[in-house]
């Protein structure tokens, strides 16, 4: 069974601080994915990488980075935490599609759910 | 642009009536479908996935989705429901290449059950 672990389940933090958010899988998935989720938006995609290093900007990266040194783990960096980044953050990983396979599952963490005042 | 749209914020229904959360999509050519579902304080689970032939698709939990092309719709469906269904219901559909296994989400879908 595919485990995705996000680091915290609940975080507190100051505006202005600097915030790590990590996140591991254990099944060796290329695509890995932060999502955020606020009420009455779903969810929207953050950052995703396909591979070690390699990173695309999703629909929100603004105020957002993302570390892939490691093919498991998948780091989401607020370099300076605001109050509007106050959400549920969601990590997920996939195994990289090919062709008439189409896609594959996402597979979730359970989130972390930041406060920032 | 691909999109997906979950009419319904919330739903209460009784335990063991029958439930039907809408999705439509807009997506340019036969489109990938998703149901997913997050019970209290967990990440998504997938439910059931359309990709092709049987429009009609069987998930886990009992769930099932039909997929209609002329309406645009892809609704999911329970016969009964349980009291441990309640959850939020997403829709989802690709973003992109196939291969990434992006998606676009809806807004989702709150279902309450009554005793």
């Amino acid at each position: 069974d595919v485990k995705v672990t996000q680091s915290s389940r609940y975080l507190v933090k100051r505006t202005g601080e600097k915030v790590f958010l990590e996140c591991v899988q254990d099944m060796d998935h290329e695509n890995m994915f932060w999502y955020r989720q606020d009420p009455g938006l779903g969810l929207r995609l953050i950052y995703f990488s396909y591979d070690v290093k390699m990173k695309e900007k999703g629909d929100i990266p603004e105020g957002y980075s993302v570390s892939r040194e490691k093919k498991e783990r998948f780091s989401l960096i607020l370099e300076s935490a605001s109050t509007n980044q106050t959400s549920m953050y969601l990590c997920a990983s996939s195994l990289w599609g090919q062709g008439a396979r189409g896609y594959s599952p996402l597979h979730f963490g359970n989130g972390t759910r930041l406060t920032v005042t | 642009a691909q999109s997906v749209t979950q009419p319904d914020i919330h739903i209460t229904v009784s335990e063991g009536a029958s439930l039907e959360l809408r999705c439509n999509y807009s997506y340019g050519a036969t489109p990938y479908l998703f149901w997913y579902v997050q019970s209290p304080g967990q990440g998504l689970q997938l439910l059931l996935k359309y990709f092709s032939g049987d429009t009609l698709v069987q998930g886990i939990k009992g769930f099932e989705a039909e997929f209609k092309r002329s309406q645009s719709s892809f609704n999911l469906r329970k016969p009964s429901v349980h009291w441990s269904d309640a959850a939020e219901y997403f829709c989802a559909v690709p973003k992109g290449s196939s291969n990434t296994g992006k998606l676009i989400f809806g807004q989702g879908t709150t279902l309450q059950v009554k005793p």
